[in-house]
């Protein structure tokens, strides 16, 4: 069964520095990752997707890496500001047919202090 | 989260009540999926479909039922609610090669 960890669960920082988020998973066998970003009370927004194929995503100050064969990625935020502090979650898609589902981690919480 | 809509937002029931959570899109995806948050669990899946007519189960489906009569609608339904379906409810859609989309969420507290 395919479990996804992220770490750390919870993080402060002061605004203006740059910082990595991580997310293990257990099976490698998947078909894609996303990073999600979810504000208190409100749903999830995507914010990068890598395919099973690709090393890496840019979104603006965003920046996510996946490495399948280790079973980990990173979210990287560019010169943090305090609108950046959110749950930030990651889910793996299976790579059996059909199912499409995602698996998520428990999220880092994320504070960007100014 | 555009091209999901989810209601209601909010929901109280009493312990044995059942209750219908709405999901509709609008985006022509056929992958539908409904999933529950719990504080420190991450999301977990409660079942999805993906087309019309076809349902399956996800990883916690037991006290809820789904169907998906139209690409658009996907409902999820309590049969009779209990304090442990006590969560927050997202609807998410998916395309063949996209990446997945989700509502805003539906916060049920079942007392």
């Amino acid at each position: 069964k395919q479990e996804v960890t992220q770490i750390p669960a919870a993080l402060s920082v002061p605004e203006g520095e740059n910082l990595v988020l991580n997310c293990s998973f257990t099976d490698s066998a998947i078909y894609n990752l996303q990073w999600f970003r979810q504000d208190p009370g409100k749903g999830l927004t995507s914010l990068l997707l890598i395919q099973s194929s690709q090393r890496e995503q840019t979104s603006g100050r965003l920046n996510a890496s996946l490495d399948k064969s280790s079973g980990r990625s990173t979210l990287y935020i560019a010169a943090s500001q305090p609108g950046d502090s959110a749950t930030y979650l990651c889910a793996v898609r299976h790579m059996d047919t059909g199912r499409r589902a995602l698996t998520f981690g428990s999220g880092t919480r994320l504070q960007v202090q100014p | 989260n555009a091209g999901v809509t989810q209601t209601p937002k909010f929901q109280v029931l009493k312990t044995g009540q059942s209750m219908t959570l709405q999901c509709a899109q609008d985006m022509n995806h056929e992958y539908m999926s409904w999933y529950r948050q719990d504080p420190g669990m991450g999301l977990r899946l409660i079942h999805y479909s993906v087309g019309a007519g076809i349902t399956d189960q996800g990883e916690v489906p037991n006290g809820y039922n789904v169907s998906r009569s139209t690409t658009e609608d996907f409902p999820l339904r309590l049969l009779s609610a209990a304090p442990s379906q006590t969560s927050v409810y997202f609807c998410a859609i998916k395309g063949v090669n996209t990446e997945a989309f989700f509502g805003q969420g539906t916060r049920l507290t079942v007392v």
